[in-house]
């Protein structure tokens, strides 16, 4: 099983529209979840944290579930502008693990007119 | 935005030539990571560094080498460079258990 994984998409959604992503993770010891957002050609940029009471900032909710051990993004009322590459990023346990965080490989978000 | 910045922002080299990719903070943040990100491979680590001289190999370092002498300066060597090198390179930095923060990137071309 890979250390995180995302579904690839892409995402085709219209205006308006609410969608949801996951990312699962392998390691049931990882202390900290985020949600980065990287446009074409560029870095990737923080979107948010992910707490284990779940957490909302704006149209963004993101939730961690640590018994099926995923996280989740979900993106309400979506915006042209919202197109972009979602990554979730997981760090290790504790020692030397915890110093590295490890990327899902993203998935691709396209809203529509 | 984190002050973080890559240089060069580009770069063609030809294959067998040295090549040095250099990340410099103004935040005084312990920790700093070279990645790289390719198609169909996502952003992947290559070195990390968890203080001044304190590095340590991430999951694809073949090829690489880093050093930090100081705190504001972590640099990626490529002592001979390959076409399976060609990357983007993104350098991140952060605290304990904070999120990263990356600079701008670097385009590297090997020919």
């Amino acid at each position: 099983r890979k250390e995180v994984e995302q579904d690839p998409g892409p995402f085709n959604v219209p205006e308006g529209a609410t969608v949801a992503f996951n990312c699962t993770y392998s390691n049931s010891a990882s202390q900290s979840f985020f949600w980065y957002r990287q446009d074409c050609r560029k870095e990737p940029k923080l979107l948010m944290s992910v707490y284990s009471s779940g957490n909302e900032d704006g149209r963004f909710t993101a939730q961690l579930n640590r018994a099926s051990q995923y996280i989740s993004l979900l993106i309400r009322d979506s915006k042209l502008s919202d197109s972009a590459t979602y990554l979730c990023v997981v760090n290790g346990d504790s020692g030397a693990g915890s110093y590295q965080l490890t990327f899902g490989k993203g998935t691709k978000l396209s809203v529509i007119p | 935005d984190a002050g973080i910045t890559q240089s060069p922002r580009h770069k063609v080299t030809e294959t067998g030539t040295p090549v040095t990719l250099r990340c410099h903070q103004t935040e005084n943040h312990r920790y700093m990571y070279w990645y790289r990100q390719d198609p169909g491979h996502g952003l992947r680590l290559i070195h990390y560094s968890y203080g001044v001289k304190d590095t340590d190999k991430g999951e694809v370092s073949d090829g690489y080498s880093v050093s930090r002498s100081k705190t504001e300066d972590f640099l990626l060597t490529l002592e001979s460079a390959t076409s399976s090198q060609t990357s983007v390179y993104f350098c991140a930095i952060r605290e304990d258990y904070s999120p990263l923060h990356f600079g701008n990137g670097t385009r590297l071309t090997v020919t």
